[in-house]
């Protein structure tokens, strides 16, 4: 079957940096998509990567490792309004999106 | 970026009638869109795709003769829910996928349902 994994919640200090990680395990694979979605709010887009490597957007970083089924996606002087959900999905040879459940990140002052 | 808009942004319904959702792609066409429900605390779940000039396609437990989309145009599906009931409520969001920008998906602003 297919399935995404990522951690449930996750806690930081603002002004620090967090990772969080996703696996995933698919039918064919065509990309990893990270969305952000504040309480109540639709997903708002973070960053999609296909090839293996880090992609860097600012203070949000995206890796991939496609012969790990692994990607992280790292937050860097984390700020208050950080505090939200982060969806990993990934796209499967239908081109059909796989959700994880999303991790809830916390973020402290 | 593409836009998806999607409305009522909220909408609060008696027990038995009916609500219509709205999704539109403002500036691609979009030959198949998405809707998914989202409970509080949990991941977005698929309910269907939404496919231009033909039938959706259900997931598994979603019930096609309740949740009805049409897509009748390439920029236009709608999700109605029938008869609905308080267990209905929840936050329903479209997604919609321009075919020109690989695969992302821009979602519209999701809509909340609450039936009493």
């Amino acid at each position: 079957g297919q399935n995404i994994d990522q951690p449930t919640e996750m806690t930081a200090t603002e002004g620090a940096i967090v990772q969080i990680n996703c696996t995933y395990q698919t039918s064919g694979f065509n990309g990893l998509f990270w969305y952000q979605q504040h309480a109540g709010e639709a997903p708002t887009f973070l960053s999609y990567n296909v090839l293996d490597g880090l992609e860097e957007k600012g203070r949000f970083s995206s890796f991939l490792s496609r012969s790990k089924g692994y990607s992280y996606l790292l937050l860097k002087e984390l700020q208050m309004k950080d505090s939200a959900s982060y969806l990993c999905a990934a796209v499967d040879s239908n081109y059909q999106l796989i959700w994880g459940a999303g991790t809830k990140l916390i973020i402290k002052p | 970026g593409a836009v998806v808009s999607q409305h009522p942004s909220r909408v609060i319904c008696k027990s038995g009638t009916s609500v219509k959702i709205e999704c539109r792609s403002l500036d691609f066409q979009a030959t198949t869109m998405f809707w998914y429900r989202q409970f509080p605390k949990q991941s977005l779940m698929l309910m269907a795709t939404s496919n231009e000039g033909s039938k959706a396609t259900y997931e598994q437990g979603v019930e096609k003769d309740k949740f009805l989309i049409n897509h009748a145009s390439l920029t236009l599906s709608t999700l109605t829910v029938t008869s609905a009931h308080p267990e209905d409520s929840s936050f329903y969001i479209c997604s919609a996928r321009d075919p020109d920008r690989h695969t992302e998906a821009f979602f519209g602003q999701g809509t909340r349902l609450t039936v009493v």
